[in-house]
């Protein structure tokens, strides 16, 4: 089982849409987590850290929840320059490692 | 753009060879992280050098083996290239070991023939 999974969309939308993503983990002792976007042949590029109380970000919102062992995203109001691929990361303090979702395409239509 | 910066950009090799993959950190970051990312895939987590030493390692055989230098900047080095070692290959500074906000460079693409 991987540690992180996300379901690899692609998620097509259109302009000023709600979408949401889900992330779950396997390790319950994860403790940080975060969302990272990707550009396509670019480098991810932090997102927004997610937060046990649910954090907002402008249009963006994350949500953790540790007793099902899932993270989620929720984008209202898509923009075009929404599109991208968004990777879910999990941090495990006791080994410093850092386990990357294979990521979530999103495509924002006019 | 993030202040870090990679080399070289793309790199052709063949199976058996070495190769060494460079990475120098943003300003101020003490800590560097390497990552493959295979297409399709995310990033899988290689290992993170703190202050010149490993500090935290993937799934990665032994052939994976980094340096990180006083000024912080860091090597990958992969010996006895596989086909399936082609990927992209991304450094990441932080400020600091352990959690904290990474900053990704635009990473070198390998292609191991």
């Amino acid at each position: 089982r991987k540690e992180v999974e996300q379901d690899p969309g692609p998620f097509n939308v259109p302009e000023g849409a709600t979408v949401a993503f889900n992330c779950t983990y396997s390790n319950s002792a994860s403790q940080s987590f975060f969302w990272y976007r990707q550009d396509c042949r670019k480098e991810p590029k932090l997102l927004m850290s997610v937060y046990s109380s649910g954090n907002e970000d402008g249009r963006f919102t994350a949500q953790l929840n540790r007793a099902s062992q899932y993270i989620s995203l929720l984008i209202r109001d898509s923009k075009l320059s929404d599109s991208a691929t968004y990777l879910c990361v999990v941090y495990e303090g006791n080994f410093n490692k850092f386990y990357f979702g294979s990521g979530t395409k999103l495509n924002v239509k006019p | 753009e993030t202040g870090v910066t990679q080399s070289p950009t793309h790199l052709i090799k063949t199976r058996g060879q070495q190769v060494t993959l460079r990475c120098s950190s943003q300003s101020g970051h003490n800590t560097v992280s390497w990552y493959q990312q295979a297409l399709g895939q995310g990033p899988q987590f290689i290992f993170q050098y703190y202050r010149e030493e490993e500090n935290g390692r993937g799934n990665f055989p032994p052939r994976f083996s980094g340096l990180q230098f006083p000024n912080y900047s860091s090597e990958l080095n992969v010996n006895a290239l596989e086909l399936d070692d082609s990927a992209l290959y991304l450094c990441a500074s932080s400020a600091r070991q352990g959690v904290e906000t990474q900053y990704f460079g635009p990473g070198t693409r390998l292609l191991v023939l």
